[in-house]
């Protein structure tokens, strides 16, 4: 079974522009997770998205959204880029359907850098 | 507010001998735990997990205790192999009625495994 897919796996922006970024979780998972990290704070939560529904939301600014697809892809968008959002952005998927916890699997993640 | 610590930021081990990573949370409600592994560049590897209602999880080399009056967690690696040496990042999630798939994560600790 193919794991989490994450596109670009890189990405050169500059300050204001606005950014897309796109995951495939593993088939059959319905939850989609989104995290930022960065050297001084670690991974940080941004959202969930199950069934194309925004489950779940950390604290981050508007410039920040996401939305999920009827196939459960997620993408993820930032406006007016600033140069703090220079961050690996990672994107993890479950089941979402258990009542329990459950693991979720992560992707490579995409690097983006601000200039 | 950092609701779980990771107060060793690395730690350096011989080949062979146990590691010990340690991770302490301050949120009543996580009910659940992760350890998880991270290579620069990479997305994090699942490893191992540990509900509330257990105190000890075990996974081959790797074994998980859960003392929930201490709020603490920690993480044995037995027997350490130089193939071991990455950031291990602890996680926690409440239920998933009121958080959904929400990880909270520790801000790592680096491990060296010396040959």
């Amino acid at each position: 079974k193919a794991g989490v897919t994450q596109t670009p796996r890189y990405l050169i922006k500059t300050r204001g522009q606005q950014v897309t970024l796109s995951c495939s979780p593993i088939s059959g998972h319905r939850s989609v997770s989104w995290y930022q990290q960065t050297p001084g704070q670690g991974l940080q939560f941004l959202f969930e998205y199950f069934s194309e529904t925004q489950r779940n939301k950390g604290n981050f600014p508007g410039r920040f959204s996401g939305r999920q697809f009827s196939n459960s892809r997620s993408e993820m968008n930032v406006s007016t880029l600033e140069l703090g959002d220079s961050a690996l952005y990672l994107c993890a998927s479950s089941t979402g359907l258990d009542q329990l916890q459950e693991t979720q699997y992560f992707g490579p993640g995409t690097r983006l850098l601000v200039l | 507010d950092q609701q779980v610590k990771q107060n060793s930021p690395s730690l350096s081990v011989q080949e062979g001998r146990i590691s010990i990573l340690n991770c302490d949370y301050t949120n009543s409600m996580f009910d659940y735990f992760l350890w998880y592994k991270k290579y620069p560049a990479e997305g994090p590897t699942f490893l191992i997990s540990i509900s509330s209602i257990k105190d000890k999880n075990e996974d081959g080399r790797f074994t998980v205790f859960l003392n929930k009056s201490a709020k603490h967690l920690s993480l044995h690696i037995v027997p350490s192999q130089p193939g071991d040496s990455a950031v291990y990042f602890c996680a926690a999630s409440g239920w998933k009625k009121s958080s959904g798939d929400k990880l909270t994560f520790g801000t790592g600790t680096r491990l060296a495994v010396r040959p």
